[in-house]
């Protein structure tokens, strides 16, 4: 049973761009949505994350956009930089599965100069 | 401040081994999670502990298991080891087993 779905699987974008990924979770209970950036080596990084009483939360370029209804959450990543070139994750955690992360798939990201 | 700590960094092991893995929190935590992250793939969870307890579990066998002592650290230790046992091993600590962790770096296990 797949709970979140990531979306795409790897993306290239110039230096300068829009970076978007998508996630998509099925279970409402979830309450907390976060995004990771893991660079290789490393353990995942917490960017940025929102609760489903707001629709978009924005932490300097990095931005999620939250659609309760849809059942979907992204990240955009704006003036995207070489050095934002890492694997992205979005998660989901809540409800009877409080404290425990779900990951998505991940993306690779790559920015190019 | 210091975050979350795992050690070793790296580990090689022979298949139908037993392997030690440890992880101090970061300072004011007092939860922590063990991930299993593939190449290629997310973190999958393995178990929560809080309280010197096991609070949630994955879906991971028995030969998972796992300790945690009075000042939060924690260990988490796999018997008989499968091929299908190497991959980064990834602990994350949170406070009052909130979602909100810390990753630490993880520890590299290859079975061989």
């Amino acid at each position: 049973q797949q709970q979140v779905k990531q979306s795409p699987q790897s993306l290239i974008v110039q230096k300068g761009g829009i970076s978007i990924i998508n996630c998509a979770y099925e279970n409402t209970a979830f309450d907390y949505f976060p995004w990771y950036q893991q660079f290789p080596g490393k353990g995942p990084a917490l960017l940025i994350a929102i609760r489903p009483d707001v629709s978009e939360k924005k932490e300097g370029r990095f931005t999620i956009s939250f659609n309760k209804s849809a059942k979907q959450f992204s990240l955009h990543i704006m003036d995207s930089q070489p050095g934002d070139s890492a694997t992205y994750f979005c998660a989901v955690a809540g409800g009877t599965s409080y404290g425990k992360l779900t990951f998505g798939q991940g993306t690779i990201l790559t920015v190019h100069p | 401040d210091a975050g979350v700590t795992q050690s070793p960094t790296h580990l090689i092991k022979t298949r139908g081994q037993q392997v030690t893995l440890r992880c101090s929190p970061k300072s004011g935590h007092d939860t922590v999670s063990w991930y299993q992250q593939a190449l290629g793939q997310g973190p999958q969870f393995i178990f929560q502990y809080y309280e010197e307890e096991e609070r949630q579990r994955g879906n991971f066998p028995d030969r998972f298991s796992g300790h945690q002592f009075p000042n939060y650290s924690s260990e988490l230790n796999v018997n008989a080891l499968l091929l299908g046992d190497s991959a980064l091993y990834l602990c994350a600590s949170s406070f009052s087993r909130g979602p909100g962790y810390t990753f630490g770096s993880g520890t590299r296990l290859t079975v061989v």
